[in-house]
């Protein structure tokens, strides 16, 4: 079982570059999020689907998109990375509605901007 | 909104004794608390989840939570803590969003529990 699977797993950006988060679940989610996690501020959410076709913001949305490709696939696109968006980025998916609540998390994609 | 609280960084214990990460919930209505779990590298887990009923909820590992209503906590529990136990322990709390209803999960900061040998 894959579960969650985030790409890349390390990734360093200078300044003003751009970059796409890919992930991806195989079973049959509905909803996905994705998360950053910063030392001392836990998980905070960036952005989620609650469903195929469409997407929401989260807590910390500012310099980041989106995209729900399909049921499988959730991208987080950096536009313009700032140092500030250094971090550990992390992809999860949830089954929606009632069953909302257990998140399956991917492992990580650790992001250094310059 | 809904937040939950983790007051402590960081919780060391001996391996065998008894171990209690805490964490305290602040909800309008009634509470749905959570409890995941981070090992180095990885994403996190889910351990277990109170959403009614008794009080003492049990879940993955040999872990429980008590859901204490007076005191606004769910704290994490085990009887006899492993070394590989040591982990980043995450309270969260269900947040229910303008969107439809959707629910979602607000994570507090984070405990890190160290079980030395």
């Amino acid at each position: 079982n894959a579960g969650v699977t985030q790409t890349p797993k390390f990734q360093v950006l200078k300044t003003g570059q751009s970059m796409t988060l890919q992930c991806a679940q195989d079973m049959n989610h509905n909803s996905m999020y994705w998360y950053r996690q910063d030392p001392g501020m836990g998980l905070r959410l960036i952005y989620y689907s609650a469903s195929e076709g469409t997407t929401d913001k989260g807590e910390v949305p500012n310099g980041y998109n989106v995209s729900r490709l399909n049921k499988r696939e959730f991208s987080l696109r950096l536009e313009s990375a700032a140092p500030s968006q250094t971090s550990v980025y992390f992809c999860a998916s949830s089954e929606g509605g009632r069953r909302n609540e257990k998140l399956f998390f991917g492992s990580g994609t650790q992001l250094s901007v310059l | 909104a809904q937040s939950v609280a983790q007051p402590e960084d960081q919780v060391n214990v001996a391996e065998g004794n008894p171990l209690t990460v805490k964490c305290t919930y602040s909800v309008s209505g009634n509470p749905y608390l959570f409890w995941y779990v981070q090992y180095p590298n990885r994403g996190l887990q889910f351990l277990l989840k109170y959403i009614t009923g008794d009080n003492l909820v049990k879940g993955s590992y040999g872990f429980e939570a008590e859901f204490n209503k007076s005191q606004t906590s769910f704290h994490l529990k085990k009887p006899s803590a492993l070394v590989s136990d040591s982990a980043l322990y995450f309270c969260a709390v269900r947040d229910i969003g303008v969107d439809k209803g959707f629910q979602k999960l607000v994570f507090g900061t984070g405990t890190r529990l160290l079980v030395s040998p």
